[in-house]
């Protein structure tokens, strides 16, 4: 079993709808990160958090270290929302990252 | 700063010979990592750096593989000799030490065959 899943694996949503991916991890991390790569292939970070919510524009991540689990939100999504969106976490002590499979987002116009 | 720099973006090699890929990481970070990306196992660490010294190899495949950080601004990972298992797309990133979050290159897309 991976260390980090991530579902769904691809999504396929209409412009403006709101977008969900989740992320549930299985070992004792430091961070989680969500990243998102575009069909060109450039890795961006979006987010880095160890609790709570942050939110940037558009997008919204949130944690529960409880639960293990973590959430990636878009509200009124476009189709430059478009990308794989990767979940990734540090293991504690550690700055090593250890990646979900990634969710594949489509936004039709 | 223009970002993690990686070169060359794209590499086509016939297997057995060796492979160079460079990186020049963001001034000032004292992290460096190098990780592989294949469709079949998604991204995976390779191996990474703090201040110049190789911390965590334990991504690096087989003796094959080997990376160099010489000095704060420059990184190879070498492949000698190339298979064509070792097609992937290959990225470098860098961070502050404990900030944790990491700038990523734009890749080294390598074609063995």
């Amino acid at each position: 079993k991976n260390e980090v899943e991530q579902s769904p694996q691809n999504l396929t949503a209409q412009e403006g709808e709101f977008i969900t991916i989740n992320c549930s991890y299985s070992v004792g991390i430091s961070a989680l990160h969500w990243l998102q790569q575009h069909p060109g292939g450039g890795i961006v970070s979006l987010f880095m958090l160890s609790s709570g919510k942050k939110k940037h524009g558009r997008l919204i991540a949130t944690i529960n270290i409880q639960e293990k689990h973590s959430s990636l939100h878009i509200t009124a999504s476009h189709p430059r929302d478009s990308a794989v969106y990767i979940c990734a976490v540090s293991k504690g002590g550690s700055e090593k990252l250890v990646f979900g499979k990634g969710t594949k987002l489509t936004v039709n116009p | 700063d223009a970002g993690v720099i990686q070169s060359p973006r794209h590499e086509v090699t016939e297997m057995g010979q060796e492979v160079t890929l460079r990186c020049k990481p963001i001034s000032g970070h004292n992290s460096l990592f190098w990780y592989r990306q294949t469709m079949m196992r998604g991204l995976e660490l390779l191996i990474y750096f703090n201040n110049n010294v190789p911390i965590d190899d334990s991504g690096m495949p087989e003796d094959r593989f080997s990376a160099k950080m010489p000095n704060a601004s420059f990184s190879t990972l070498k492949i000698q000799p190339s298979e064509p298992r070792d097609s992937a797309v290959y990225f470098c990133a860098s961070s502050f030490y404990g900030a944790t979050e990491a700038f990523f290159g734009q890749g080294t897309r390598l074609t063995v065959v």
